[in-house]
């Protein structure tokens, strides 16, 4: 079975300060794990995937296997970062199949 | 090119009626997934269609049912409504069916009454 958990289901900073999301993940395989970002009003995006190990909007993400941990950081948070934040997993045999974990609202205060 | 499409965007049933969302991916894409995104269950994996063949399916009831065109459109449909299917059903596309390019559609909201 896969699972994704994401502790915190509100997160509040300031403008400048670092942030962290975390995701913690069940799989017994190797997973694809991604973050989505929802702002408000928008359709879900994806904002990255650890495989490309990229860095967009400011946010990067290691995939940590011995913890079993996908956590997503930006050094200096933004006011227009403020959104709702997905982490996904999919695995070997699962297609296109996405499970996500419950969602992190981040907002920023000014 | 234009973004995957969802209709209607907002729906309105009543307890034992049937329904059918769309979807139109993007132009290319073979791929469709559905997603029910609920307050209390989050976002949850429900089908996925692969060049009209179901490809990959979520642990729901037979009520939940789906299928794609030869154009890749999708439709899902739900009978017998019950309360608890009031949700944004969201679909995806992506082009191979791997889930690194997938695109999101603006959701279906289905209210239950």
């Amino acid at each position: 079975a896969q699972r994704v958990t994401q502790p915190e289901k509100l997160l509040s900073v300031f403008k400048g300060a670092p942030v962290e999301l975390k995701c913690n993940y069940s799989y017994s395989g190797s997973p694809e794990l991604f973050w989505y970002v929802q702002y408000s009003r928008q359709r879900l995006q994806l904002l990255l995937r650890h495989i490309s190990r990229e860095s967009i909007k400011g946010f990067t993400a290691d995939l940590n296997k011995g913890e079993t941990s996908f956590h997503l950081k930006k050094p200096f948070a933004q006011e227009e970062d403020s959104a709702m934040y997905y982490c996904a997993l999919s695995g070997q045999t699962s297609g296109s199949r996405l499970t996500f974990g419950e969602g992190t609202q981040l907002t920023v205060n000014p | 090119k234009a973004g995957v499409t969802q209709t209607p965007r907002y729906l309105i049933k009543t307890r034992g009626q049937q329904v059918t969302l769309s979807c139109s991916p993007i132009s290319g894409h073979r791929s469709v997934s559905w997603y029910q995104q609920t307050p209390g269950q989050g976002l949850q994996f429900l089908f996925e269609y692969f060049s009209e063949t179901q490809r990959n399916k979520g642990n729901f009831p037979g009520r939940f049912s789906g299928r794609q065109f030869s154009n890749s459109r999708s439709e899902m449909n739900v009978s017998t409504l019950e309360l608890g299917d009031s949700a944004l059903y969201l679909c995806a596309s992506s082009a191979g069916g791997e889930p690194r390019g997938q695109y999101f559609g603006p959701g279906t909201r289905l209210t239950v009454t």
